[in-house]
C-alpha cells in the first residue's frame, strides 16, 4: 500500500519559472491538503480540497495554484517561483470521518528557487 | 480562531531519561490534538492523538500526552530516552472544518549518548 506519494523529492528552480508538484493516494481518501514547512514555522495549510472538483484556500495561498480532477491526485501549481517559495512541500490526506481523523502525509518535495 | 503553541524549540536530554515536550493550544471548541514526530528527510507520521475518550492517551514508541482542559495542554511524555527518539516533534489542533491541522511551531529532540 503506497499510501501518500509526491514527486519529484527535489527541485531547484530559477526565478520565474513555473512547476507543478504532483501529489497522488490510493487510500480513497476524500480529503486532500498541501503544506508548506519553513524551519521554525511549523506546517502551514496552502490549499485543501474536500472531494473531487472542490478546493479552498489555506493560510497561505498567494503564489499556488490547485485543482482537483480525481479523487486520488491533487496536484499544486507554481506559475512564476519566487525565492520566498523555496520550502519543503507535504501532500497529507484524510478520510472524510471528522476532525478526530489522522492525516497520512506524503515523503515531501523539497523546493529551492534561485 | 485556533493555534498551538509548543515551548521550546530545541530539547537536549540524555540517553535513558524524561522525555518532555510542551505544547499549549488555544481553541473555542472542543478540541482534538495530535503529536506527529518527522525523522529527518521523511514526512510526518502520527504519534498519538486525542479525541475526548481519555484524557492520558497512548501512543507509540512508548510516548503518551495527557490533555488538561485547565491549563489548555497537551504535552508529550517519555520514561526513558531513546537515540531513535531524536527527530522534530509537532503538536497539532484540527481546524473547525474536515481535517484540516494547525501546528505548532515544532520541537527539535536531540538524544546525548
Amino acid at each position: 500500500n503506497a499510501g501518500v506519494t509526491q514527486t519529484p523529492k527535489f527541485r531547484i528552480l530559477k526565478i520565474g519559472q513555473s512547476m507543478t508538484l504532483q501529489c497522488t493516494q490510493d487510500m480513497n481518501h476524500n480529503y486532500m491538503y498541501w503544506y508548506r514547512q519553513d524551519p521554525g514555522m511549523g506546517l502551514k495549510l496552502i490549499y485543501y480540497s474536500v472531494g473531487a472538483g472542490i478546493t479552498d484556500k489555506g493560510e497561505v495561498p498567494n503564489g499556488y495554484n490547485v485543482s482537483r480532477s480525481t479523487t486520488e491526485d491533487f496536484p499544486l501549481r507554481l506559475e512564476l517561483a519566487a525565492p520566498s517559495q523555496t520550502s519543503v512541500y507535504f501532500c497529507a490526506s484524510t478520510p472524510p470521518t471528522g476532525m478526530n481523523t489522522e492525516a497520512f502525509f506524503g515523503q515531501g518535495t523539497r523546493l529551492t528557487v534561485v | 480562531a485556533q493555534s498551538v503553541t509548543q515551548l521550546g524549540s530545541h530539547v537536549s536530554v540524555s540517553e535513558g531519561a524524561l522525555v518532555l515536550l510542551r505544547c499549549n493550544y488555544s481553541s473555542s471548541v472542543p478540541p482534538y490534538l495530535f503529536w506527529y514526530v518527522q525523522y529527518p528527510n521523511q514526512g510526518l507520521q502520527l504519534l498519538l492523538k486525542y479525541t475526548s475518550a481519555a484524557t492520558l492517551v497512548k501512543g507509540i514508541n512508548g510516548f503518551e500526552a495527557e490533555f488538561k482542559k485547565s491549563e489548555t495542554s497537551f504535552h508529550l511524555t517519555k520514561p526513558s530516552a531513546h537515540m531513535s527518539d531524536a527527530a522534530e516533534y509537532f503538536c497539532a489542533v484540527s481546524g473547525n472544518q474536515g481535517g484540516k491541522l494547525i501546528f505548532g511551531q515544532g520541537t527539535e529532540l536531540s538524544v546525548k549518548p
